[in-house]
């Protein structure tokens, strides 16, 4: 069955650049969306199709696709972007599939 | 705006049943296909079944097919989750959520979430 695998956790220090992959099989031929999930709160979408930002996302947030692994980019991070960041992907077979969540620590 | 409400979580015992609705607005509804997500305690998110901005179209996780039932009502903007032979395991939160498109498919994302509703299977 399809599934995507992320890192467990991310720490980043204020100001600087933060990281998350996610790969999966053929990952490269599907759209990647991210989702970040603060707590008591419900997740938020933040790129959708591999690299675009809905409205009301500040820019410092990107995505990129390179091969099977894709990558949430967080620029110029902020203590407020602390939270836990999902990526998803549709599969013909097993439909909505989530990777198994980063937590990022802004240290 | 969009709003979703989610309602008709509680406590229930193993092998009993629960019904989920989440009432839609700010959006027009029948054009959208929605889903139930859900998060255990602890743990990361699970999505659970979708369906078709039409309602002709269903989708399920393995883990409740046979068990749950999607379905709407495009005239009261309102979802649903039949939810039958509950087990500990589907102890979490049910967030109810629009898709970006009409169809699930390839080009589908999850772009509003409503507050979550917990259901909670314990004898």
């Amino acid at each position: 069955s399809f599934e995507l695998t992320q890192p467990p956790s991310v720490s980043v220090s204020p100001g600087q650049t933060a990281s998350i992959t996610c790969s999966g099989d053929i990952l490269g031929s599907k759209y990647a969306s991210w989702y970040r999930l603060k707590p008591r709160q419900s997740p938020v979408l933040v790129i959708y199709q591999d690299t675009k930002r809905p409205s009301g996302i500040p820019e410092r947030f990107s995505g990129s696709i390179s091969g099977n692994t894709a990558t949430l980019t967080i620029s110029g991070t902020q203590a407020m972007d602390e939270a836990d960041y999902y990526c998803q992907a549709w599969d013909s077979s097993t439909a909505v599939v989530f990777g198994g969540g980063t937590k990022v620590t802004v240290l | 705006e969009v709003q979703l409400v989610a309602s008709g979580g509680g406590l229930v015992k193993p092998g009993g049943y629960l019904r989920l609705s989440c009432a839609a607005s700010g959006f027009t509804f029948s054009s959208y296909a929605m889903s139930w997500v859900r998060q255990a305690p602890g743990k990361g998110l699970k999505w659970v079944s979708g369906i078709s901005g039409s309602g002709g179209t269903t989708y399920y996780a393995d883990s409740v097919k046979g068990r749950f039932t999607i379905s709407r009502d495009n005239s009261k903007n309102t979802l649903f989750l039949q939810m039958n032979s509950l087990r500990a395991e589907d102890t979490a939160v049910y967030y109810c959520v629009k898709v970006g498109t009409i169809q699930l498919g390839e080009l589908s994302f999850f772009d509003y979430w409503g507050q979550g509703t917990l259901v909670t299977v314990s004898s």
